[in-house]
């Protein structure tokens, strides 16, 4: 079956520490993205990649990075700069880079701060 | 810049009465629209969209027209069921921007 999946479904982080979420997807799309969802709120961006080896800053990207070695995969890595980084993550893909084509959502990991 | 306006929740209905959530939205241009479901724990799903002026989405059961002269896309079912409790984002992206605007959500309880 194609999809994207995430993993962990929940992920602790400990006080000055980096943690990374995957997402993988063999849908064959070209674009990426990641959001963050808070309670109560809409989907914010961080980050988004349109083609391997590249990628822009979204709306929140401070103390968030990314990778985009290869196709399928769209690293999310939460650094220690980001200070209220409990939340639940959204990884995303699309088939082509227009931004009104239709973006297909992954399971999500929850990210909690010990 | 671009913005996305939804009814606050939460909403609670019993089963088989009629839905209606309401979105309006801000945007340069021509936007395409689009309702997102959440079903508990999960990721979203695309549950249906418009892309241009008087277009209908619709997908089980849901609808919702592109309202031009009010900018407006709202959510409508006949008859929900339990099975529909989740919660519906409203979201556009228009021609000028990269990114899809999300509604903050509308939380929705079926009750038997």
């Amino acid at each position: 079956d194609g999809g994207i999946t995430q993993s962990p479904k929940y992920l602790f982080r400990k006080e000055g520490q980096n943690v990374t979420l995957s997402c993988e997807q063999n849908l064959n799309h070209d674009a990426m993205y990641w959001y963050r969802q808070d309670p109560g709120q809409g989907l914010r961006l961080i980050y988004y990649s349109q083609i391997v080896n590249d990628f822009q800053k979204g709306d929140i990207a401070e103390g968030y990075s990314v990778s985009r070695e290869k196709k399928e995969s769209f690293p999310l890595t939460v650094t220690s700069a980001q200070k209220n980084p409990t939340a639940f993550y959204l990884c995303a893909s699309s088939r082509g880079t227009d931004p009104q084509e239709t973006q297909y959502f992954g399971p999500g990991t929850r990210l909690l701060v010990l | 810049g671009d913005s996305v306006t939804q009814m606050e929740g939460p909403v609670t209905l019993s089963e088989e009465a009629f839905l209606t959530i309401n979105c309006t939205y801000t945007a340069t241009g021509y936007p395409s629209l689009f309702w997102y479901v959440q079903y508990p724990g999960e990721g979203l799903q695309l549950l249906l969209k418009a892309t241009k002026a008087d277009d209908k989405g619709s997908n089980k059961g849901f609808e919702a027209t592109y309202r031009k002269e009010t900018t407006s896309f709202h959510l409508e079912k006949g008859s929900v069921q339990v099975s529909d409790s989740a919660v519906y984002f409203c979201a556009l992206v228009s021609g000028s921007a990269r990114q899809l605007t999300f509604g903050s959500g509308t939380q929705l309880t079926v009750l038997p």
